[in-house]
């Protein structure tokens, strides 16, 4: 069964310090998410892509995170510097399909601790 | 804007009991809505969607939720749960540009 992988599954690193987080979606998948979870919250969306455009990144935080999705396939979301409220769980979702609201398939996540 | 609320932050339930999860929700139009659930250390996955129609919706592992729209909700049930249903469980609504907007999520303790 395709399934989407995200790497590292777990990252410790020092506040200021620069950290990227890796995701392969599902073969043919042309929309792919990255969403961010703080610990007793829901996922919120950082970014989406369609192909290597994005679409949506009005919660993306520009100063310090940056997303890219060079050939339209795989995607690298890096955080730099990174500061403690970053401490989270990144997921990446991709989708398939035209219809709006195809199902989004979820990865493992990274799950990031700054110290 | 769209937003999701799902009132309870725990719930516990012994093993062989019925479920209910609420989620109500805030969206000006017609709504695409959605149940996942994450197991520890895991992604969601999808357990079910309601887009039009029959607003009791079938899902996976036996759960079924209930749109209702005069009370913006939308609650996951279950009949008789299994521990294995012990994780936690998000409901979503579906705003513009295909993205969703999450609860906060319910944490379902099952014990035996």
């Amino acid at each position: 069964e395709a399934e989407v992988a995200q790497s590292p599954r777990y990252k410790i690193t020092e506040k200021s310090q620069a950290v990227a987080f890796w995701c392969d979606p599902i073969s043919g998948h042309a929309t792919l998410y990255w969403y961010r979870q703080i610990l007793g919250q829901g996922p919120e969306l950082l970014v989406q892509f369609q192909d290597e455009s994005v679409v949506d990144d009005s919660q993306l935080p520009k100063d310090r995170f940056s997303a890219e999705r060079l050939k339209g396939v795989d995607s690298t979301l890096k955080i730099q510097p990174a500061e403690l409220g970053d401490s989270a769980m990144y997921l990446c979702a991709s989708q398939g399909g035209s219809q709006r609201y195809n199902e989004q398939f979820f990865g493992p996540g990274t799950r990031l601790t700054v110290l | 804007a769209q937003s999701v609320t799902q009132p309870d932050i725990h719930i516990t339930v012994s093993e062989g009991a019925s479920l209910e999860l609420r989620c109500n929700y805030s969206y000006g139009a017609t709504p695409y809505l959605f149940w996942y659930v994450q197991s520890p250390g895991q992604g969601l996955q999808l357990l079910l969607k309601y887009f039009s129609g029959d607003t009791l919706v079938q899902g996976i592992k036996g759960f079924e939720a209930e749109f209702k729209r005069s009370q913006s909700s939308f609650n996951l049930r279950k009949p008789s749960v299994h521990w294995s249903d012990a994780a936690e469980y998000f409901c979503a609504v579906g705003a513009n540009g295909n993205k969703l907007v999450f609860g906060a999520g319910t944490i379902l303790r099952v014990k035996s």
